[in-house]
C-alpha cells in the first residue's frame, strides 16, 4: 500500500511553461486534493475533488486546472507558469471529504 | 469554520510529555477539533481529532474543555522524531457542503531537546 504518491519530487520551471504534478492514491479514496505551502506559511487548497468526474475549487485556483477521471488520480495542471507559483505542492486524500486526510510527500516547484 | 489560536513555539525535553495548547473560542456545535503536524517539511500527518470527548490513540491524547472553547494535544513520551510544526483545526465533519478544506493556521513548532 503506497498511500498517495506525487511526482516529480523536483522541478524547475521557466515563466510560461506548462506542466503537470501527478498525484495518485492506492486507497480508493473518493475523496483528493491539492494544497501549496509557500515559506513560513501554511498550506491553502487550490483544488479538490469529491469522486471521479467531479472538481472544484478551493482557496487559491487560479493559473491551475485539474481533472479526475479516475478515481485513483489526480493530476494538477499549470498552465502557465509564474515566478509566484513557486511553491511546495501537497496531494492529500481521504475515503470521504470529512475523513482524515492522507498528504503525499510534495513536489518543489521552482518557477524562474 | 471557527479559527485557532496556537503559542508559535515550544520546547519540550525528550522522554517528558508535550503538552500542546490551542484556543478555538468560537468553534460551533458541530465543529470538531483536529491536530496534524509536518515535519520537516514532509506532508502533513494526522494525529487526532475529537468533537467533545477526551479521545486517545497510539500517537497522542486530545483533552478538549467542557465549553469546548480549547483544547491540548498531548504527546506522553516526546521522542527527537516528534520536532514538527503542529497544528490546530476546527472544521465541520458532516454535511453534503464539506469541502474538506483544512485550514492550516501557523501552528506550533514543537523542539524535543535531548
Amino acid at each position: 500500500n503506497a498511500g498517495v504518491t506525487q511526482t516529480p519530487k523536483f522541478q524547475v520551471l521557466k515563466t510560461g511553461q506548462s506542466m503537470t504534478l501527478q498525484c495518485a492514491q492506492d486507497m480508493n479514496h473518493e475523496y483528493m486534493s491539492w494544497y501549496r505551502q509557500d515559506p513560513g506559511m501554511g498550506l491553502r487548497l487550490i483544488h479538490y475533488s469529491v469522486g471521479a468526474g467531479i472538481t472544484d475549487q478551493g482557496e487559491v485556483p487560479n493559473g491551475y486546472n485539474v481533472s479526475r477521471s479516475t478515481t485513483e488520480d489526480f493530476p494538477l495542471r499549470l498552465l502557465s507558469a509564474a515566478p509566484s507559483q513557486t511553491s511546495v505542492y501537497f496531494c492529500a486524500s481521504a475515503a470521504r471529504a470529512y475523513n482524515e486526510q492522507f498528504f503525499g510527500p510534495g513536489t518543489r516547484l521552482t518557477v524562474l | 469554520d471557527a479559527k485557532t489560536t496556537q503559542p508559535p513555539s515550544m520546547d519540550c525535553a525528550e522522554g517528558r510529555a508535550a503538552n500542546l495548547p490551542c484556543n478555538h473560542s468560537t468553534i460551533s456545535g458541530n465543529e470538531y477539533v483536529y491536530w496534524y503536524r509536518q515535519i520537516h517539511s514532509q506532508g502533513p500527518q494526522y494525529i487526532i481529532h475529537g468533537l467533545k470527548n477526551n479521545e486517545t490513540n497510539e500517537m497522542a491524547s486530545l483533552i478538549i474543555t467542557e465549553d469546548r472553547k480549547s483544547s491540548t494535544l498531548i504527546l506522553p513520551h516526546a521522542t527527537l522524531r516528534d520536532t514538527a510544526v503542529y497544528y490546530c483545526i476546527v472544521r465541520v465533519v458532516h454535511g453534503s457542503s464539506n469541502t474538506g478544506k483544512l485550514i492550516f493556521g501557523q501552528g506550533t513548532t514543537l523542539q524535543v531537546k535531548p
